[in-house]
Protein backbone atom coordinates (compact mmCIF):
# COMPACT_ATOMS: atom_id res chain seq x y z
CA UNK A 1 0.00 0.00 0.00
CA UNK A 2 1.24 3.63 -0.52
CA UNK A 3 1.66 6.05 2.15
CA UNK A 4 4.07 7.74 4.13
CA UNK A 5 5.89 6.83 6.90
CA UNK A 6 6.96 9.01 10.31
CA UNK A 7 9.57 7.02 12.73
CA UNK A 8 9.92 7.33 15.36
CA UNK A 9 6.48 7.80 16.57
CA UNK A 10 8.10 8.78 20.34
CA UNK A 11 11.87 10.85 20.38
CA UNK A 12 13.39 11.82 23.83
CA UNK A 13 16.09 14.74 23.43
CA UNK A 14 18.15 15.67 25.78
CA UNK A 15 19.40 19.40 26.46
CA UNK A 16 22.10 20.43 23.29
CA UNK A 17 21.68 17.50 21.37
CA UNK A 18 20.48 16.75 17.93
CA UNK A 19 17.90 14.43 16.60
CA UNK A 20 17.08 13.07 13.22
CA UNK A 21 13.16 12.35 12.40
CA UNK A 22 12.61 9.98 9.46
CA UNK A 23 10.00 10.75 6.55
CA UNK A 24 9.73 8.30 3.97
CA UNK A 25 7.16 8.20 0.93
CA UNK A 26 6.32 5.83 -2.03
CA UNK A 27 3.50 7.62 -3.58
CA UNK A 28 5.96 9.09 -5.74
CA UNK A 29 5.12 12.69 -5.14
CA UNK A 30 7.72 15.03 -5.85
CA UNK A 31 6.63 17.55 -2.70
CA UNK A 32 7.41 17.05 0.65
CA UNK A 33 6.73 19.08 3.89
CA UNK A 34 7.53 19.22 7.39
CA UNK A 35 5.38 21.05 9.90
CA UNK A 36 5.31 21.98 13.71
CA UNK A 37 2.03 21.70 15.76
CA UNK A 38 2.21 23.17 19.32
CA UNK A 39 -1.13 22.28 21.27
CA UNK A 40 -4.07 24.02 20.43
CA UNK A 41 -2.13 25.42 17.66
CA UNK A 42 -2.36 25.37 13.68
CA UNK A 43 0.81 23.43 11.47
CA UNK A 44 3.28 25.53 11.29
CA UNK A 45 5.68 25.11 8.05
CA UNK A 46 9.53 24.58 8.95
CA UNK A 47 10.95 23.50 5.52
CA UNK A 48 9.55 21.68 2.10
CA UNK A 49 10.98 20.37 -0.66
CA UNK A 50 9.45 20.27 -4.57
CA UNK A 51 12.22 17.88 -6.25
CA UNK A 52 15.56 16.14 -5.03
CA UNK A 53 18.51 18.41 -3.90
CA UNK A 54 16.35 21.21 -3.38
CA UNK A 55 14.49 22.35 -0.32
CA UNK A 56 13.50 26.07 0.92
CA UNK A 57 13.02 27.22 4.34
CA UNK A 58 9.49 27.85 5.76
CA UNK A 59 7.96 30.30 8.41
CA UNK A 60 10.33 28.78 11.33
CA UNK A 61 12.77 26.82 9.79
CA UNK A 62 15.40 28.34 12.67
CA UNK A 63 16.99 25.26 14.44
CA UNK A 64 16.05 23.08 11.98
CA UNK A 65 18.23 21.09 8.92
CA UNK A 66 16.63 18.78 6.33
CA UNK A 67 18.27 17.19 3.09
CA UNK A 68 16.46 15.64 0.32
CA UNK A 69 19.07 13.21 -1.36
CA UNK A 70 16.20 11.18 -2.56
CA UNK A 71 12.48 11.93 -3.87
CA UNK A 72 11.25 9.09 -1.23
CA UNK A 73 13.27 10.55 2.14
CA UNK A 74 12.74 14.02 3.49
CA UNK A 75 14.44 13.60 7.02
CA UNK A 76 14.41 16.73 9.94
CA UNK A 77 16.89 17.04 12.21
CA UNK A 78 16.37 19.39 15.36
CA UNK A 79 19.62 20.78 16.29
CA UNK A 80 20.38 22.36 19.57
CA UNK A 81 20.27 25.32 18.21
CA UNK A 82 16.17 25.14 18.69
CA UNK A 83 14.99 26.45 21.92
CA UNK A 84 12.02 24.86 22.12
CA UNK A 85 12.00 21.86 20.11
CA UNK A 86 8.69 19.76 22.20
CA UNK A 87 5.80 19.61 19.59
CA UNK A 88 4.34 17.16 17.30
CA UNK A 89 6.34 16.86 14.22
CA UNK A 90 3.58 16.33 11.13
CA UNK A 91 6.12 15.02 7.35
CA UNK A 92 3.08 15.28 4.31
CA UNK A 93 3.75 14.73 0.54
CA UNK A 94 1.58 15.96 -2.15
CA UNK A 95 1.77 16.40 -5.95
CA UNK A 96 3.65 19.43 -6.71
CA UNK A 97 1.34 21.60 -9.25
CA UNK A 98 -0.73 24.34 -9.98
CA UNK A 99 -3.63 24.36 -7.71
CA UNK A 100 -3.07 21.03 -6.39
CA UNK A 101 -2.36 21.04 -2.49
CA UNK A 102 -3.61 17.97 -1.52
CA UNK A 103 -1.43 16.75 1.36
CA UNK A 104 -0.63 13.42 2.41
CA UNK A 105 0.22 13.12 6.50
CA UNK A 106 2.68 10.37 8.01
CA UNK A 107 1.50 9.49 11.54
CA UNK A 108 3.74 12.18 13.59
CA UNK A 109 6.05 12.40 15.75
CA UNK A 110 6.20 13.46 19.32
CA UNK A 111 8.99 15.16 20.61
CA UNK A 112 9.79 15.83 24.04
CA UNK A 113 13.33 17.43 25.76
CA UNK A 114 13.61 15.99 28.86
CA UNK B 1 -4.80 39.59 7.19
CA UNK B 2 -3.78 35.98 8.27
CA UNK B 3 -3.84 33.73 5.03
CA UNK B 4 -6.09 31.33 6.80
CA UNK B 5 -8.52 32.29 9.10
CA UNK B 6 -10.62 30.40 11.34
CA UNK B 7 -12.64 29.78 14.61
CA UNK B 8 -10.67 27.88 17.17
CA UNK B 9 -13.93 27.18 19.08
CA UNK B 10 -14.72 24.89 20.67
CA UNK B 11 -18.70 24.25 19.19
CA UNK B 12 -19.77 22.38 21.50
CA UNK B 13 -22.95 20.49 20.24
CA UNK B 14 -25.61 17.92 20.82
CA UNK B 15 -26.18 14.41 18.96
CA UNK B 16 -28.35 15.29 16.03
CA UNK B 17 -27.62 18.82 15.76
CA UNK B 18 -26.38 21.23 13.07
CA UNK B 19 -23.11 22.99 12.90
CA UNK B 20 -21.51 24.92 10.49
CA UNK B 21 -17.43 26.12 10.33
CA UNK B 22 -16.22 29.12 7.92
CA UNK B 23 -12.74 29.15 7.05
CA UNK B 24 -11.43 32.91 5.63
CA UNK B 25 -8.73 33.38 3.13
CA UNK B 26 -6.80 36.02 1.95
CA UNK B 27 -5.56 34.81 -1.16
CA UNK B 28 -8.50 35.85 -4.22
CA UNK B 29 -6.91 33.93 -6.50
CA UNK B 30 -6.92 30.38 -4.81
CA UNK B 31 -8.68 27.80 -6.60
CA UNK B 32 -8.82 24.77 -4.62
CA UNK B 33 -9.24 24.74 -1.21
CA UNK B 34 -9.85 21.39 1.28
CA UNK B 35 -11.09 20.64 4.73
CA UNK B 36 -8.94 18.21 6.92
CA UNK B 37 -10.38 16.25 9.94
CA UNK B 38 -7.60 15.83 12.93
CA UNK B 39 -8.38 13.87 16.01
CA UNK B 40 -6.55 14.06 19.25
CA UNK B 41 -2.70 13.83 18.59
CA UNK B 42 -3.46 12.10 15.21
CA UNK B 43 -2.44 13.29 11.92
CA UNK B 44 -4.62 15.60 9.60
CA UNK B 45 -6.28 13.21 6.85
CA UNK B 46 -8.58 14.56 4.13
CA UNK B 47 -12.30 14.95 4.59
CA UNK B 48 -13.60 17.12 1.76
CA UNK B 49 -12.40 19.17 -1.35
CA UNK B 50 -14.14 22.17 -2.16
CA UNK B 51 -14.36 23.46 -5.47
CA UNK B 52 -16.12 26.26 -7.23
CA UNK B 53 -19.51 24.20 -7.22
CA UNK B 54 -18.96 23.10 -3.73
CA UNK B 55 -18.77 19.72 -2.52
CA UNK B 56 -21.44 16.81 -0.56
CA UNK B 57 -20.45 13.69 0.82
CA UNK B 58 -22.90 12.32 3.21
CA UNK B 59 -24.00 14.30 6.12
CA UNK B 60 -20.94 16.80 4.79
CA UNK B 61 -21.19 19.71 2.77
CA UNK B 62 -18.33 21.85 1.44
CA UNK B 63 -19.51 25.70 0.05
CA UNK B 64 -16.90 28.31 -1.13
CA UNK B 65 -17.93 31.83 -1.44
CA UNK B 66 -15.13 33.90 -3.76
CA UNK B 67 -16.89 37.29 -3.16
CA UNK B 68 -16.81 36.62 0.78
CA UNK B 69 -13.32 34.70 0.23
CA UNK B 70 -14.53 31.98 2.35
CA UNK B 71 -15.34 28.16 2.15
CA UNK B 72 -17.68 26.66 5.10
CA UNK B 73 -18.41 23.13 6.42
CA UNK B 74 -21.44 21.97 6.97
CA UNK B 75 -22.13 18.50 9.44
CA UNK B 76 -25.78 17.29 9.37
CA UNK B 77 -27.18 15.30 12.31
CA UNK B 78 -23.82 15.25 13.91
CA UNK B 79 -22.48 12.40 15.60
CA UNK B 80 -19.96 11.35 18.62
CA UNK B 81 -17.35 10.31 16.38
CA UNK B 82 -17.55 13.59 14.59
CA UNK B 83 -15.75 15.20 17.99
CA UNK B 84 -12.20 16.58 16.08
CA UNK B 85 -10.31 19.42 14.63
CA UNK B 86 -11.41 20.59 11.87
CA UNK B 87 -9.07 22.17 9.76
CA UNK B 88 -8.89 24.25 5.91
CA UNK B 89 -6.52 24.33 4.00
CA UNK B 90 -6.04 27.02 1.15
CA UNK B 91 -2.74 27.58 -1.72
CA UNK B 92 -1.08 30.70 -0.14
CA UNK B 93 -0.95 34.02 -1.52
CA UNK B 94 2.39 34.65 -4.05
CA UNK B 95 2.18 31.67 -6.99
CA UNK B 96 3.68 29.34 -4.28
CA UNK B 97 1.55 25.39 -3.71
CA UNK B 98 2.85 25.03 -0.58
CA UNK B 99 -0.50 23.96 1.63
CA UNK B 100 -1.00 26.43 4.46
CA UNK B 101 -3.31 25.46 7.50
CA UNK B 102 -5.49 27.57 9.22
CA UNK B 103 -5.30 26.50 13.34
CA UNK B 104 -8.52 25.07 13.25
CA UNK B 105 -12.03 24.68 14.42
CA UNK B 106 -12.61 22.40 17.42
CA UNK B 107 -16.26 20.43 17.24
CA UNK B 108 -17.59 18.34 20.38
CA UNK B 109 -20.63 16.63 19.91
CA UNK B 110 -21.82 15.41 23.24
CA UNK B 111 -25.05 13.02 24.33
Amino acid sequence: DGGITQSPKYLFRKEGQNVTLSCEQNLNHDAMYWYRQDPGQGLRLIYYSQIVNDFQKGDIAEGYSVSREKKESFPLTVTSAQKNPTAFYLCASSIFGQGNTEAFFGQGTRLTVV
Amino acid sequence: RKEVEQDPGPFNVPEGATVAFNCTYSNSASQSFFWYRQDCRKEPKLLMSVYSSGNEDGRFTAQLNRASQYISLLIRDSKLSDSATYLCVVPPSGGSYIPTFGRGTSLIVHP
